[in-house]
């Protein structure tokens, strides 16, 4: 079955340590998102990429990095400069940014501090 | 922003009929909304999605107001693994992002 799959599903930073959260999705889609998620909130939009070595910031970028050298991987790093990691992260894909179809999520990931 | 309205939570008996409402007077006149719920630690699970017209697929029924200006999921038949966080949604079309924008949704509790 298609689908995304994120990785770790757990995830532990140390202060000043960057991490990577992995998204991959074999469903041919060209765009991807990356949202967080904080405790009884809905989400917010991080990163989104519409094609291949493209991205573009989304509501809260600061902190963030991500790339996109396969149309199949999405990676998220949270950086030392973001302040405050600790959250639910979730990875979307949509078949092109003007579909009207649904966007597809992947389970999430979260991170938090030791 | 494009943005929606919905009630914090809602309760419902099992077995009986929810509506869920949802306010967007903004929207824009080719936006589709779209619903989605999401259980906890788990990513949002796609429901329904609609332009004009009310649309039944096998887990819900939306019903669009004429002006557009309101939606309502419907589940015909609440049960235990209905409850979850309802999210209606529209996508910011004009700013040209087509980004999805989430509010805080609306919880759904099912009493058994």
């Amino acid at each position: 079955d298609g689908g995304i799959t994120q990785s770790p599903k757990y995830l532990f930073r140390k202060e000043g340590q960057n991490v990577t959260l992995s998204c991959e999705q074999n469903l041919n889609h060209d765009a991807m998102y990356w949202y967080r998620q904080d405790p009884g909130q809905g989400l917010r939009l991080i990163y989104y990429s519409q094609i291949v070595n493209d991205f573009q910031k989304g509501d809260i970028a600061e902190g963030y990095s991500v790339s996109r050298e396969k149309k199949e991987s999405f990676p998220l790093t949270v950086t030392s400069a973001q302040k405050n990691p600790t959250a639910f992260y979730l990875c979307a894909s949509l078949r092109d940014r003007l579909s009207n179809q649904p966007q597809h999520f992947g389970d999430g990931t979260r991170l938090s501090i030791l | 922003d494009a943005k929606t309205t919905q009630p914090n939570s809602m309760e419902s008996n099992e077995e009986e009929p929810v509506h869920l409402p949802c306010n967007h007077s903004t929207i824009s006149g080719t936006d589709y909304i779209h619903w989605y719920r999401q259980l906890p630690s788990q990513g949002p699970e796609y429901v329904i999605h609609g332009l004009t017209s009310n649309v039944n697929n096998r887990m819900a029924s939306l019903a669009i107001a004429e002006d557009r200006k309101s939606s309502t999921l419907i589940l015909h038949r609440a049960t235990l693994r209905d409850a979850a966080v309802y999210y209606c949604i529209l996508r910011d079309v004009a700013s040209g992002t087509y980004k999805y924008i989430f509010g805080t949704g609306t919880r759904l509790k099912v009493l058994a």
